[in-house]
């Protein structure tokens, strides 16, 4: 079975531009949640999606949103770009939404490194 | 206050030098406490998903147990490869539906 695969793997933007990052889920897979990961604070969540509605968001500025699609695929947009947004962006997925009982394990893709200059 | 504290933040081993890494949290009500395994520039790999206290699982060189309060993950003569940093996350009733990442250790063995 296919893994995470988020595209594109590497993106070199400038401030005050956006950008769209793309993360296909586990088939099967219905929920999606993204991270964003820097050297000095860790994993950090910025929302998680299950069956096309958001179920949870971290405590980032409205500039991050995202959506997911009736396939569950699952893009996250960037607005206003500023250079603290230089990160390595994860997404996971995993059966059911968090809060399940037992809790699904998340598989994470590869990530999308971003770049802002 | 972190709901997740890993501990050492980073640990060199000699090759077959066994030890234990350490991943303590606050939560309550905890529904998952997960393992993963992240080399640099890559997504978190998948290692191990403790439920309750007592239990424990292995993997090759790797073991991972659980209490009430930490969790150990134990790594039986370590190879070179096995350097990587190691991430704890947990789920639980008062993490408002979010899984919590501890900062990780950054693991080195050494030939």
């Amino acid at each position: 079975k296919a893994g995470v695969t988020q595209t594109p793997r590497y993106l070199i933007k400038t401030r005050g531009q956006q950008v769209t990052l793309s993360c296909s889920p586990i088939s099967g897979h219905r929920s999606v949640s993204w991270y964003q990961q820097t050297p000095g604070q860790g994993l950090q969540f910025l929302f998680e999606y299950f069956s096309e509605t958001q179920r949870n968001k971290g405590n980032f500025p409205g500039r991050f949103s995202g959506r997911q699609f009736s396939n569950s695929r699952s893009e996250m947009n960037v607005s206003t770009l500023e250079l603290g947004d230089s990160a390595l962006y994860l997404c996971a997925s995993s059966l059911a939404a968090t809060g399940a009982i037992p809790q699904e394990t998340q598989y994470f893709g590869p990530g999308t490194r971003l770049l802002v200059l | 206050e972190d709901q997740v504290t890993q501990s050492p933040e980073a640990l060199r081993l000699q090759e077959g030098e066994s030890s234990s890494l350490n991943c303590s949290y606050t939560v309550s009500g905890l529904r998952g406490l997960f393992w993963y395994r992240q080399d640099p520039g890559k997504g978190p790999e998948f290692l191990f998903t403790l439920y309750s206290a007592g239990e424990e699982k292995e993997k090759e060189r790797l073991k991972a147990t659980l209490t009430k309060k930490e969790s150990f993950l134990h790594i039986t003569a370590p190879k070179p490869e096995d350097s990587a940093t190691y991430l704890c996350a947990v789920q639980a009733r008062n993490t408002g539906n979010q899984f919590y990442f501890g900062t990780g250790t950054s693991l080195t063995v050494i030939p």
